[in-house]
């Protein structure tokens, strides 16, 4: 089954509004990773954070992590319809290779 | 760098057929792996490998088969397609490790009838 689950499911807004998707995981993690895809494309790393971190930003994105309710939330501060698309969590193990688990994502629409 | 690279782009198989699809990476990552994704689900890892001459099982490996001669290649095979094999394809390479991010392809999106 999967470990990231995400929600919203979907999630629809206004350009210039601010967008919040969350992520819950169910066992240890060595970190996270948010992944954003455009329809019909490949994914596109954006941000990780370790789980010795609580909060990360990078640019518009702000990631929190909370490893003892096992969740971590992406907020898009500001969005523009260029931000259409479906994000997605990854967990990372602790293992040497460190394989990655997907959550089932949120798509998310920015109105112009 | 062309990064990762899958042919075909689109597919069409009739059950009980074999094929593979390519996935190609020019970045000297040691891990490549494959997933599938279903209409509106995440993905799902089906094989990995950390290198030449190693692969190992993911979550959904049933009904695939891969290899890794080369770093650069890692071909995923199936070997008697079935309408539930219907999905988008995804290949992935990294640097092995937990915190590095993964690169990913376009896709093959397959279609068996």
């Amino acid at each position: 089954s999967q470990q990231g689950e995400e929600d919203p499911q979907a999630l629809s807004i206004q350009e210039g509004e601010n967008a919040t998707m969350n992520c819950s995981y169910k066992t240890s993690i060595n970190n996270l990773q948010w992944y954003r895809q455009n329809s019909g494309r490949g994914l596109v790393h954006l941000i990780l954070i370790r789980s010795n971190e609580r909060e990360k930003h990078s640019g518009r994105l702000r990631v929190t992590l909370d490893t003892s309710k096992k969740s971590s939330s992406l907020l898009i501060t500001a969005s523009r319809a260029a931000d259409t698309a479906s994000y997605f969590c990854a967990t990372v193990d602790n293992t040497n290779a460190g394989k990655s688990t997907f959550g089932d994502g949120t798509t998310l629409t920015v109105k112009p | 760098n062309a990064g990762v690279t899958q042919t075909p782009k689109f597919q069409v198989l009739k059950t009980g057929q074999s094929m593979t699809l390519q996935c190609a990476q020019d970045m000297n990552h040691e891990y490549m792996s494959w997933y599938r994704q279903d209409p509106g689900m995440g993905l799902r890892l089906i094989h990995y490998s950390v290198g030449a001459g190693i692969t190992d099982q993911g979550e959904v490996p049933n009904g695939y088969n891969v290899s890794r001669s080369t770093t650069e290649d890692f071909p995923l095979r199936l070997l008697s397609a079935a309408p539930s094999q219907t999905s988008v394809y995804f290949c992935a390479s990294k640097t092995p490790g937990a915190t590095y991010e993964q690169y990913f392809g376009p896709g093959t999106r397959l279609t068996v009838t």
